[in-house]
């Protein structure tokens, strides 16, 4: 167990419709991380957070979006969702934000299908 | 851009054989590495890191890796198989112009052969 958190598990929904996937990180972590797993792109990373601020964007939707809170959880919102968007959501933490040495501890997941 | 390669997509091997699962790197100045392993139904679980001083750097449940700055290789490696050792593993690089995501590997299906 990383102590990295994430709800749902499982999420079905239909198409264009809107769904908010949360994380709470480890105890103490500042940084958060999202990252899609789907079959034909693999593990790509989506976005970081870092005490509240985003800190670096990688290959996200504009119909995604995510926030962390001051509690430091984080909530990724995917909207006008599509057949595409089914993925394994993963979400990771680790203490600070640094020069790129830090292990990030990955949570379980959730498993979205979009139908 | 940085970048592994993880050339086979499926590694099988017998219970109690050395397992090796390989990886290549691409990076603009010094890397750092990581090895994650992805059971069913789980998420991913670290192993271990290279980033800097010995080649050979231990890890979880008995994995090591060597890094070989000059093959550009961090080869994953075990001594003696285990079944439960089947899962599947990434390799991953820092990206070294946004310092704190990972770039991962396609991943190898490792399959432990009883």
């Amino acid at each position: 167990d990383s102590g990295v958190t994430q709800t749902p598990k499982h999420l079905i929904t239909a198409t264009g419709q809107r769904v908010t996937l949360r994380c709470s990180p480890r105890s103490g972590d500042l940084s958060v991380y999202w990252y899609q797993q789907s079959l034909d792109q693999g593990l790509q990373f989506l976005i970081q957070y870092y005490n509240g601020e985003e800190r670096a964007k990688g290959n996200i939707l504009e119909r995604f979006s995510a926030q962390q809170f001051p509690d430091l959880h984080s909530e990724l919102n995917l909207s006008s969702l599509e057949l595409g968007d089914s993925a394994l959501y993963f979400c990771a933490s680790s203490p600070r934000t640094s020069g790129g040495e830090e292990t990030q501890y990955f949570g379980p997941g959730t498993r979205l299908l979009v139908l | 851009a940085q970048s592994v390669a993880q050339p086979e997509d499926q590694v099988n091997v017998a219970e109690g054989n050395p397992l090796t699962v390989k990886c290549t790197y691409s990076v603009s100045g010094n890397p750092y590495l990581f090895w994650y392993v992805q059971y069913p139904n789980r998420g991913l679980q670290f192993l271990l890191k290279y980033i800097t001083g010995d080649n050979l750097v231990k890890g979880s449940y008995g994995f090591e890796a060597e890094f070989n700055k000059s093959q550009t290789s961090f080869h994953l490696k075990k001594p003696s198989a285990l079944v439960s050792d089947s899962a599947l593993y990434f390799c991953a690089v820092r990206d070294t112009r946004y310092r704190n995501r990972l770039a991962f590997g396609k991943g190898n299906q490792v399959v432990v052969i009883p």
